[in-house]
């Protein structure tokens, strides 16, 4: 069974640019969650879709945004990019109901120049 | 949330037990423990959770002690491959993780 694939693995962009950000979960699994790790920083929470619904976000400012399609896929955008975006993007997915055992993709290395 | 207290790092023998301690003193009766690893530069996986029954995997045991107030992580036989960041979090609903800043665990040839 594949597990979740995220694509594309390192993404380099200009400070100003849009990133796009991809993410498949595993099948069945229809709750999409993004997390941020910034270099030598723990984990924040971005974004939680679930049956293509945005239940939840962290704390972080519009430009970062996303959605999920009808096959559960999600997409994170970051618009106007700034030098500190640059960091691992975490993409997770779990079952309905069970959000506490989330199973991680590899992740999207962004940088920003 | 309650509140999760974990050592910042800790070294294990390779071959031997890796005991992982976590101090959840503020935890309420519905709350689950979690526990999660990160080998460097990966995505964190899913180790094991509980309520207050000691609970074994493949990966790992996890033993809670009666009054849940803590709870010990066991690699029973440590490989390098098990050198990681770990978090313990503590929760019940079913929505974002919140993870603190773990322990990371070396394990020494």
């Amino acid at each position: 069974e594949a597990g979740v694939t995220q694509s594309p693995t390192h993404l380099i962009k200009t400070r100003g640019q849009q990133a796009t950000l991809r993410c498949s979960p595993i099948s069945g699994h229809t709750s999409v969650y993004w997390y941020q790790q910034a270099l030598g920083l723990g984990l924040q929470f971005l974004l939680w879709y679930d049956e293509g619904e945005e239940r939840n976000r962290g704390n972080f400012p519009p430009r970062f945004s996303g959605r999920q399609f009808p096959n559960y896929s999600s997409e994170l955008n970051v618009n106007a990019l700034e030098l500190e975006d640059s960091a691992l993007y975490l993409c997770a997915s779990s079952l309905a109901g069970q959000g506490n055992i989330q199973y991680f993709g590899a992740g999207t290395r962004l940088s920003v120049l | 949330d309650a509140k999760t207290t974990q050592p910042t790092s800790m070294d294990c023998a390779e071959g031997r037990a890796a005991n992982l301690p976590c101090n959840h003193s503020t935890i309420s009766g519905n709350e689950y423990v979690y526990w999660y690893r990160q080998i460097h530069s990966q995505g964190p996986q899913y180790i094991i959770h509980g309520l207050k029954n000691n609970e074994t995997n493949e990966m790992a045991s996890l033993i809670i002690t009666e009054d849940r107030k803590s709870s010990t992580l066991i690699l029973p036989h440590a490989t390098l491959r098990d050198t990681a960041v770990y978090y313990c979090i503590v929760r019940f609903g079913n929505e974002k993780l919140t993870f603190g800043t773990g322990t990371r665990l070396t394990i020494i040839p």
